[in-house]
């Protein structure tokens, strides 16, 4: 597609349960990023992808979070048994190349989860 | 580490009155400097950003902003807004060559155009 895709663009879940979000980004995009934006907060790095480079995880808050990138391509960031602090919106971003060659990061929309 | 300050959360501002949003940053090495806008319930989308070369950068939407390495600053401005520039915007920073995680947002802007 012309931009990055996110989906589901809302999702309400029960604490305990498992999501699922999923990121489709520019189509020819090399690396590819996950955020967190808590409402009134900055953003908050958790996970970046550099085609077949091993992905940079130091944002991770805790163990419960994972992400992954098929065929360098789509990401699914995966939050297990989540708790209400979890909620936020999550935003995935994709570039050329990385943040550190001043390229241009284009973002999507957002998954806005709320965990009631 | 690089850290980005917006000092000023919310800046209600009239209708074709100029702007100034402020951003500074403190960083130990030379740094790439952006300014993201996002619309209400919508992704962030690139205003401008500073790399090298002129120190006044122009962006979409009538916006510009201007390196300071003195001051540590890129406040962004606009001469004369619009209600359609009612927004957060936010301010980050870069170390070239280092790793995705240095990528650093301030906290945002709020910019509330009144009529």
């Amino acid at each position: 597609g012309a931009g990055v895709s996110q989906s589901p663009s809302n999702k309400v879940t029960e604490k305990g349960k498992d999501v699922e979000l999923r990121c489709d980004p520019i189509s020819g995009h090399t690396a590819l990023y996950w955020y967190r934006q808590s409402l009134g907060q900055g953003l908050e790095f958790l996970i970046y992808f550099q085609g077949n480079s091993a992905p940079d995880k130091s944002g991770l808050p805790s163990d419960r979070f994972s992400a992954e990138r098929t065929g360098g391509s789509v990401s699914t960031l995966t939050i297990q048994r989540t708790q209400q602090e979890d909620s936020a919106v999550y935003l995935c971003a994709s570039s050329a190349q990385g943040s550190n060659s001043g390229n241009t990061i284009y973002f999507g929309e957002g998954s806005w989860l709320t965990v009631v | 580490a690089q850290s980005v300050t917006q000092l000023d959360s919310q800046v209600p501002v009239f209708e074709e009155a100029p702007v100034e949003l402020r951003c500074n940053y403190s960083s130990s090495v030379s740094v790439y400097l952006f300014w993201y806008v996002q619309y209400p319930n919508q992704g962030l989308q690139l205003l401008l950003k500073y790399l090298s070369g002129s120190t006044l950068v122009k962006g979409i939407n009538g916006f510009e902003a201007e390196f300071n390495k003195s001051q540590t600053s890129f406040h962004l401005r606009k001469p004369s807004v619009h209600i359609s520039d009612t927004a957060e915007y936010f301010c980050a920073v870069s170390v070239p060559g280092g790793s995705a995680r240095q990528l650093t947002f301030g906290s945002g802007t709020q910019l509330t155009v009144l009529p």
